[in-house]
């Protein structure tokens, strides 16, 4: 089955502790983003890929990072997490055209850094 | 500052009754535009978008330029619309997508 898949769906930690969500996209797509979904605010974009190795900021960037280092995979580093991302975050994948086309997203993964 | 705004969180409307779902937009240019949908335990997923000018599920969108708005219209709401809806924006030349605050819709029965 075509998908996208996050890796851990819920995540409860604490403030500092370094942690990874991974991603991963079985459809061979070039495009790869992260979002994070809060109350009030929608979804914000934290980075996208368009390709191996080739990253970009999204709208809220700070205290993330993110690598490609294979096409499937876009994962999600939180270095130093600390309580205000606490949020639910998605990430989602699509094809040659990269935001045009049509984004195929994940289950989400819920952090709480406490 | 590019922005999409959903200026009702919450929307409920009667089985039968037409919906408008609003969104407006501030981009310079022309930007592409799209409706996002979450129905209730599945993923977000793409409705439709203006550059296809289709009707999806009954559902369509037209953009209005003068007025920066994209507009969700369905003129019979069906219980099975009740869902998460999102705008969302992309600017000419572009690969960050944004997205509006999210409209919850209710039909009901």
């Amino acid at each position: 089955e075509a998908q996208v898949t996050q890796n851990p769906r819920y995540l409860i930690t604490v403030t500092g502790k370094k942690l990874t969500v991974t991603c991963s996209q079985n459809m061979n797509h070039e495009y790869m983003s992260w979002y994070r979904q809060d109350p009030g605010l929608g979804l914000r974009q934290i980075y996208y890929s368009m390709n191996v190795e080739v990253t970009d900021k999204g709208d809220v960037p700070e205290g993330y990072k993110v690598s490609r280092k294979e096409k499937r995979n876009f994962p999600l580093i939180l270095e130093s997490p600390s309580p205000n991302q606490t949020s639910l975050y998605f990430c989602a994948s699509s094809s040659t055209g990269g935001a045009r086309q049509p984004q195929h997203f994940g289950d989400g993964t819920r952090l709480s850094i406490l | 500052a590019q922005r999409v705004t959903q200026p009702e969180k919450l929307l409920s409307v009667f089985k039968g009754a037409p919906v408008e779902l609003k969104c407006n937009y501030s981009y310079s240019g022309s930007p592409e535009l799209f409706w996002y949908v979450q129905y209730s335990r599945q993923r977000l997923q793409l409705l439709l978008r203006h550059i296809s000018r289709e009707s999806i599920k009954g559902f369509t969108a037209d953009l209005n330029k003068g007025e920066t708005s994209f507009h969700l219209k369905k003129p019979f709401a069906q219980e099975e619309d009740s869902a998460m809806y999102y705008c969302a924006a992309l600017g000419q030349g572009a690969q960050k997508l944004v997205f509006g605050q999210g409209t919850r819709l209710t039909i009901n029965p």
